[in-house]
């Protein structure tokens, strides 16, 4: 079965500081990997994604993520935190192959907090 | 395109009390899946339909909870009768395939009195 694992429940950093959210997973196949936000009151909205090739993924509001096939981990960094980023991060694996629709599990969410 | 609408956004209702969510996804998405958030448990998937059919319901809770999709552009989820534990936030989302990622909705917060 798969997991995912955020060994993070809270990061407080300085606005301008960089950051790094962690994420391990645990699944037998190549995993699809994803990273959503949630602001307050708001839904789910996606980062980033990673299916394969590069490793490196880039994605929206600055954020980019790596996937370590070795240490099975798909961390999520930000070189500078603005205030708004201030939010709580879902990482996601998905499984499904063709033909099947995909599931996602997520894990426990980091909550970031920004300080001025 | 609109995104994944669901309605209403806060439902309060008494306990015993059918409740129903609505969720009309994305044009064109063929997955449809029913997530809910708790603090305690964080996002769950309760069920998710391919192409209109339910795939896997293995995540609703127990009897009380069912969810149908009539069509490719709506979908229900229901509680009766609901209970106090059944307060959360129930997501609905989308995909296109299984290969794509999955768009949520904003969610519907449920509170059972």
């Amino acid at each position: 079965a798969q997991s995912v694992t955020q060994p993070d429940i809270h990061i407080t950093v300085s606005e301008g500081a960089s950051l790094e959210l962690r994420c391990n997973y645990s699944y037998g196949a190549t995993p699809y990997l994803f990273w959503y936000v949630q602001s307050p009151g708001q839904g789910l909205q996606l980062l980033l994604k990673y299916f394969s090739g590069d490793t490196l993924v880039q994605g929206i509001k600055g954020f980019e993520a790596e996937f370590k096939r070795s240490q099975s981990s798909f961390n999520l960094r930000k070189p500078s935190v603005h205030w708004s980023d201030a939010a709580e991060y879902f990482c996601a694996v998905g499984s499904g192959g063709a033909g099947s629709a995909r599931q996602l599990t997520f894990g426990s969410g980091t909550q970031l907090t920004v300080l001025p | 395109d609109a995104g994944v609408i669901q309605s209403p956004r806060h439902e309060v209702t008494e306990m015993g009390q059918e409740v129903t969510l609505r969720c009309k996804p994305i044009s064109g998405h063929n997955s449809l899946f029913w997530y809910r958030q708790t603090m305690m448990r964080g996002l769950e998937l309760l069920i998710y339909f391919n192409n209109n059919v339910p795939i896997d319901d293995s995540g609703m809770p127990e009897d009380r909870f069912s969810a149908k999709m009539p069509n490719a552009s709506f979908s229900t989820l229901k509680i009766q009768p609901s209970e106090p534990r059944d307060s959360a936030v129930y997501f609905c989302a989308s995909s296109i395939t299984a290969n794509t990622e999955a768009f949520f909705g904003q969610g519907t917060r449920l509170t059972v009195v």
